[in-house]
Formats: structure tokens, sequence, C-alpha cells
């Protein structure tokens, strides 16, 4: 079973439409990290979020714990958001950063 | 760039031929990861360690790989003999300690021909 879930596959938005990006896990966790990677580039970073929300700009993480999830929202999309969303988890411990398989956006002008 | 500084950025190696990848990380960071991303898989653990210890040594990767952390400034990933299979990016990463934000080199690509 894999235990890092990421709903959409791929997702397509016209330039200024709204992302909303989804990951459950199958065990608790107590530490969740959302990340950003464009073909061929380095492992971004995007928000650290093991619990609550957390906004950076135009992203916002919502993580709750009970309900071993957490989304990342995007708001008023770029043709530069394009790229694979990334989310990982490690449960409670546990060291080891576990992979879902990632949402590709493409963000169309 | 004070982030994870990983050489060299590109590696082609003749199949059963060893190569060492290298890893800075973060400077003050305790924990350090290898990882391998190919399309297929994703991306995959091959080692852990905290504080220059090793806590994990990749399971079906030990035969070939092996890591190294001589000072806690600078780990190395040895891949002997290489084969063509271990065509992928190899990633270094670093935390703080614990279940901190993690960050992540730029990669190497290397090509096993």
């Amino acid at each position: 079973e894999q235990q890092v879930q990421q709903s959409p596959a791929s997702l397509v938005l016209q330039e200024g439409e709204n992302a909303e990006l989804q990951c459950s896990f199958s065990i608790f966790t107590n530490q969740v990290q959302w990340f950003y990677q464009r073909p061929g580039g380095r492992l971004v970073s995007l928000l650290y979020n093991p619990s609550g929300t957390k906004q950076s700009g135009r992203l916002t993480s919502t993580t709750v714990i009970k309900e071993r999830r957490s989304s990342l929202h995007i708001s008023s999309s770029q043709i530069t958001d394009s790229g694979t969303y990334l989310c990982a988890m490690a449960s409670s411990g546990s060291w080891q950063l576990i992979f879902g398989s990632g949402t590709q956006l493409t963000v169309m002008p | 760039d004070a982030g994870v500084t990983q050489t060299p950025r590109h590696e082609v190696a003749e199949k059963g031929q060893t190569i060492i990848l290298k890893c800075e990380p973060v400077s003050g960071h305790n924990d350090l990861f290898w990882y391998r991303q190919t399309k297929i898989q994703g991306l995959e653990l091959l080692s852990y360690f905290r504080s220059k210890s090793l806590m994990e040594d990749g399971g079906a990767f030990k035969d070939r790989f092996k890591a190294e952390m001589l000072n806690s400034s600078f780990s190395t990933l040895k891949i002997q003999p290489t084969e063509p299979k271990d065509s992928a990016v190899y990633l270094c990463a670093s935390s703080l300690q614990g279940n901190t934000e993690v960050f992540f080199g730029k990669g190497t690509r290397l090509t096993v021909v």
C-alpha cells in the first residue's frame, strides 16, 4: 500500500485559476512538507507544515493530522507555476521522508 | 549559496566502473540523506546519517551502494560496480535534526552505458 497518496495525478489550469492539491497518508505523521520540481530541476521546499495552516505568498497549506491529510492551495496560478508538486511525510518517531507520486500541474496562458 | 551542494551535476560511467558522488549539506545541519529519483520509482531513500552516524544503509541498495560521512560537512556516495539500471538522478538532502524541514541539492544525473 502506498503510504502517501496524491491527487490529482495531473491538473491543467488556465492562468489565473486556483489549484487545490491533495495528499493523504496511510499512517499518522508529525512531519509534512510540500515540494516543487521542474523537469530536471531541484526539489524546492515550498512549505513545511506538520499541522494547521501555513501560508507563503500565493501558497496555502492545510494539514489535518487526525484525518491524515494535507492540501496545497495555489491561488491565481501563473504559467511559471507549471511543474510537479510533491508531498512528503515522516511518521511519528521516524526520520524517513516518504514521498507521494506527485501532481503534475500545467498552467496554460 | 548556503544550500546543499552536490557534485558533479552530471556523470557518465561505463558499466562496471566505480563512481563517487559528493555532497555538502547545509552548514549546521545534523541529518543527511541520499535519495535516488527515477520516473518509474519516484524518490527512494538510499542512506541516512545523523550527526555523521549511519542510521540507515538503504536495504535493497546495500550491496553496491556505500555512503560515507567523514565529517559533518561532507558526504560521499560510492556505487561499485555501476550497472545501467543505476541511471537516475541522485539527490542529497539535509535537515537540522529530527522532524524538521528538509532541503535538497540540485542532484547528480548519472548515466551508465
